[in-house]
């Protein structure tokens, strides 16, 4: 059965560094996001992306954030200049959504942290 | 305002004990409402979902609009039941399918 993935499994890194958190979504989905949970709390939604473009962000989802689909395969989340508070893991899901039901495949997530 | 609520972050039954686990939303229009659930070092996974109305792994939840509830219950719980349960909430295709998730609630069954 066809998984998302997602690499590396843990991250990282120094504040102010930047960071790019990979993700392959299951090849025939149409839809993609990127969510994060920080330790202890709620998972939240970032970003969704559909047609090559940005559909909708979350007010989390600032101009320290970018997200590519590089080469029809690969989605990534880069965050430009790291904080303390990007410390969480980060899920990438995808969803086919021609059915309308929107169910979401998630990844096994990155855990991400800022030092 | 677009909330799910779950208001128990810890739930603890004894094997064999019915179990439910609560989550209200709040939204505007008409939603879609999720269960997904993580176990012990795995990936989120969708549990089930109102529009199906089916039964997974001996679970049941029902969309109750009036009081904006979607309660996941389960008669008799297994120890294997333990894990994470997040409630879900998508507004469809005219919000890209984003999920508004509950704080989840961690179910621990007891042997």
């Amino acid at each position: 059965e066809p998984e998302v993935t997602q690499t590396p499994s843990h991250q990282v890194t120094q504040m102010g560094q930047e960071v790019i958190l990979r993700c392959v979504p299951i090849s025939n989905h149409l839809y993609f996001y990127w969510y994060r949970q920080i330790l202890g709390q709620k998972v939240e939604f970032l970003v969704s992306f559909y047609n090559n473009e940005i559909s909708e962000k979350s007010e989390i989802f600032d101009d320290q954030f970018s997200v590519e689909r590089p080469d029809g395969s690969n989605f990534t989340l880069k965050i430009r200049s790291t904080k303390l508070e990007d410390s969480a893991m980060y899920f990438c899901a995808s969803s086919e959504a021609t059915s309308g039901t929107g169910e979401q495949y998630f990844g096994p997530g990155t855990r991400l942290t800022v030092t | 305002a677009q909330r799910v609520t779950q208001p128990e972050k810890l739930l603890s039954v004894f094997k064999g004990a019915p179990v439910e686990l609560k989550c209200n939303y709040s939204y505007s229009g008409s939603p879609e409402l999720f269960w997904y659930v993580q176990y012990s070092r795995q990936r989120l996974q969708l549990l089930l979902r109102h529009i199906s109305r089916e039964s997974i792994k001996g679970f049941t939840a029902d969309l109750n609009k009036g009081e904006t509830s979607f309660h996941l219950k389960k008669p008799f719980a297994q120890e294997e039941d333990s894990a994470m349960y997040y409630c879900a909430l998508s507004g469809g295709m005219d919000s890209n399918y984003q999920l508004i998730w509950g704080a989840g609630t961690k179910l621990i069954i007891k042997p």
